[in-house]
């Protein structure tokens, strides 16, 4: 397994909360991600970084900021969580190729 | 709007057969493609890629078909096993860019 650590795995906060998830990874890649997991869309992109401080948005990425201040950990942020952000979120790396993609175990964060 | 599409949220297949996973994109830049498999509660794994130079892939019981013109590819799994079950998503990328993911199709293959 890639080494892809996410935390917390499971959440539940209520509407209008800040939340931060955490991606830390051991393989000094390049490229990390966060996509959501929502039934009848798949899997859509939120942010994705290509290095330290450089980010960029996603499909998704309304009501959603990153930041990566190191290598090995790419944080996502909801700044006032809503119940549309009820999702399971799953971070990824890629090397410097960037042709594939592997991916941590997911965090399930529910908004009440 | 979804670039990568599939169309087909649900396929069984007896064990033994053959299972074929299908897929569109609309964007033509995309240029590598890849093929993803999920159990639940875990996160997807990398199953199978082709680049647009190629028209088809091999890797075991696992064949991925591409065709440019028609914008569409396919996953082949031949046996169909038990163990394949799972939800396949397929996905497209302009290479060394951002990966756009379907919406999936679960897989049952039926002992």
């Amino acid at each position: 397994d890639a080494g892809i650590t996410q935390s917390p795995r499971h959440k539940v906060t209520e509407t209008g909360t800040p939340v931060t998830l955490r991606c830390h990874q051991t393989e000094n890649h390049r490229y990390m991600y966060w996509y959501r997991q929502d039934p009848g869309h798949g899997l859509r992109l939120i942010h994705y970084s290509y290095g330290v401080k450089d980010t960029d948005k996603g499909e998704v990425s309304d009501g959603y900021s990153v930041s990566r201040s190191k290598t090995e950990d790419f944080l996502l942020t909801l700044e006032s969580a809503t119940s549309s952000q009820t999702s399971v979120y799953f971070c990824a790396i890629s090397g410097t190729d960037n042709e594939k993609l592997f991916f941590g175990s997911g965090t399930q964060l529910s908004v009440l | 709007d979804q670039q990568v599409k599939q169309n087909s949220p649900s396929l069984s297949v007896q064990e033994g057969r053959i299972s074929i996973l299908n897929c569109d994109y609309t964007n033509s830049m995309f240029d590598y493609f890849l093929w993803y498999k999920k159990y639940p509660a875990e996160g997807p794994t990398f199953l199978i890629s082709i680049s647009s130079i190629k028209d088809k892939n091999e890797d075991g019981r696992f064949t991925v078909f591409l065709n440019k013109s028609a914008k569409h590819l396919s996953l082949h799994i031949v046996p169909s096993q038990p163990g394949d079950s799972a939800v396949y998503f397929c996905a497209a990328s302009p290479l060394g860019q951002k990966f756009y993911f379907g919406t999936g199709t679960s897989l049952t293959v039926i002992p």
